[in-house]
């Protein structure tokens, strides 16, 4: 079956860095998604990685790893308003998009 | 202001009623969407359209139907709606087969079947 991993739940301290892990198992790759959704709103794109390497854009970067089925989030100079749920997407061989869980970056003053 | 809407923002139903979900989009996407998000579960693929006219199954697609007429509107139908559809349900777009291909979603419609 298809499967995506990632942390249910993270803490971390208004300022710092952070690093939200994903690991997937799919049937076939075409590229991989990161969306942050905010407590009773929608999912908003964040990045998308199709080639291994690191993405960055601004105080968000996104790295993959093809060969290790492993992508990363790294948000850096953590801000209040980045309390949010960070969701991690493979398109699989059919085009289609699966989901993992989520995870809920928790940022502490 | 370029976007996604859905309507209604949020719904109580009772089981057995017909309920028809709506779904907006003004940026002349190809592909539409529709997802239902449960507590604890990923966004799972109900129903999908690549292109006017044309529609597929996603991975729950049991106990709803979609449409897709025009290029703007793609409507969800609960025929007889059952409390385990209770959930909040997510339209959403992409300018398939654009090579990125990124979903963006509209605000969501929260239901609840009692």
């Amino acid at each position: 079956g298809q499967n995506i991993d990632q942390p249910t739940e993270m803490t971390a301290t208004e300022g710092a860095i952070v690093q939200i892990n994903c690991t997937y198992q799919t049937s076939g790759f075409n590229g991989l998604f990161w969306y942050q959704q905010h407590a009773g709103e929608a999912p908003t794109f964040l990045s998308y990685n199709v080639l291994d390497g690191l993405e960055e854009k601004g105080r968000f970067s996104s790295f993959l790893s093809r060969s290790k089925g492993y992508s990363y989030l790294l948000l850096k100079e953590l801000q209040m308003k980045d309390s949010a749920s960070y969701l991690c997407a493979v398109r699989d061989s059919n085009y289609q998009l699966i989901w993992g869980a989520g995870t809920k970056l928790i940022i502490k003053p | 202001i370029a976007g996604i809407t859905q309507a209604p923002t949020s719904q109580i139903l009772a089981a057995g009623r017909r309920m028809t979900l709506r779904c907006t989009q003004d940026m002349r996407h190809n592909a539409m969407y529709w997802y239902r998000q449960d507590l604890g579960l990923g966004l799972r693929l109900i129903h999908y359209s690549n292109t006017a006219g044309t529609t597929g199954k996603g991975e729950v697609p049991d106990g709803y139907s979609v449409s897709r007429a025009n290029t703007d509107d793609f409507p969800l139908t609960l025929a007889s709606a059952v409390p385990s559809q209770t959930s909040v349900y997510f339209c959403a777009s992409s300018d398939f087969p654009d090579s990125t291909d990124t979903q963006y979603f509209g605000p969501g419609t929260r239901l609840t079947v009692l």
